[in-house]
C-alpha cells in the first residue's frame, strides 16, 4: 500500500513565525502536491512537482514555498504565517503516469492554526 | 475560467441508492474522478472517467456525459459506512492537467 506521512496532524503557531510542513512517501511517485482544505471549498492546489527539485505554482501559491530536494520528501513553507493561513493542509504523491487516471494518493494531514 | 458545481449535502436512507451530480466547466477536458472522505480522514480514491458512459466498481458506479459537461456518483445498497464527503475532480487541459476539486458533497445516511 501507499503510504503518505506527514510530519504533524496538528500544529499552532504564531502569526510571523516560519512554519515547516514535511510530506513522505514511500512508493518512489514522480509527483507530489500540497493543498490547503477550507469548508465549502474544496481542495486547493498550492503547488506541485514533478521530479526532484522541480515544482510548480498551483492556484493559490501567495504566502508559500516549497523544497523537494529528495524525490520522497516534499516540504511546504509558510515564510511568514498569517491567521488566514489558518487550515487543514493536505500532502499528495501519484505515480506521474500520462494517460493514466494518476490517481492521487494523500497524507492524514495537517490541521494549522495560526494565532 | 474553471468551475465544479456539485450539491453541498444529500441525505438517504440506510440500503437505498443515491446520485451525487457533478458539473463542469471547462476547456480541454480530460477526466473526472470521484474521491470520498470520512470526517477526519484523508480523501482517497474512488472512481474515474476518462470517456462517456457507466464505469461500476462494487456498489459505487460513476458516469460521465462530455457532451453535458456532467458526471455523477452513484452509491447502491447504502451503508451507515458510507457516511462521508464526497468530491469531483476535474483534469483538463486548462488545469495544466492537475486536478480541479468540487466543494464537496455531505452524504447523510439516516438507519
Amino acid at each position: 500500500d501507499v503510504k503518505v506521512t506527514q510530519s504533524s496532524r496538528y500544529l499552532v503557531k504564531r502569526t510571523g513565525e516560519k512554519v515547516f510542513l514535511e510530506c513522505v512517501q514511500d512508493m518512489d511517485h514522480e509527483n507530489m502536491f500540497w493543498y490547503r482544505q477550507d469548508p465549502g471549498l474544496g481542495l486547493r492546489l498550492i503547488y506541485f512537482s514533478y521530479d526532484v527539485k522541480m515544482k510548480e505554482k498551483g492556484d493559490i501559491p501567495e504566502g508559500y514555498s516549497v523544497s523537494r530536494e529528495k524525490k520522497e520528501r516534499f516540504s511546504l513553507i509558510l515564510e511568514s504565517a498569517s491567521t488566514n493561513q489558518t487550515s487543514m493542509y493536505l500532502c499528495a504523491s501519484s505515480k506521474g503516469l500520462a494517460g493514466s487516471t494518476d490517481t492521487q494518493y494523500f497524507g492524514p494531514g495537517t490541521r494549522l492554526t495560526v494565532l | 475560467g474553471q468551475s465544479l458545481e456539485q450539491p453541498s449535502e444529500v441525505t438517504a436512507v440506510e440500503g437505498a441508492i443515491v446520485q451525487i451530480n457533478c458539473t463542469y466547466q471547462t476547456s480541454g477536458f480530460y477526466g473526472l474522478s470521484w474521491y470520498q472522505q470520512h470526517d477526519g480522514g484523508a480523501p482517497t480514491f474512488l472512481s474515474y472517467n476518462g470517456l462517456d458512459g457507466l464505469e461500476e466498481t462494487g456498489r459505487f458506479s460513476s458516469f460521465l456525459s462530455r457532451s453535458d459537461s456532467y458526471g455523477y456518483l452513484l452509491l447502491q445498497e447504502l451503508q451507515m459506512k458510507d457516511s462521508a464527503s464526497y468530491f469531483c475532480a476535474v483534469r483538463s487541459r486548462d488545469s495544466n492537467y492537475q486536478l480541479i476539486w468540487g466543494a464537496g458533497t455531505k452524504l447523510i445516511i439516516k438507519p
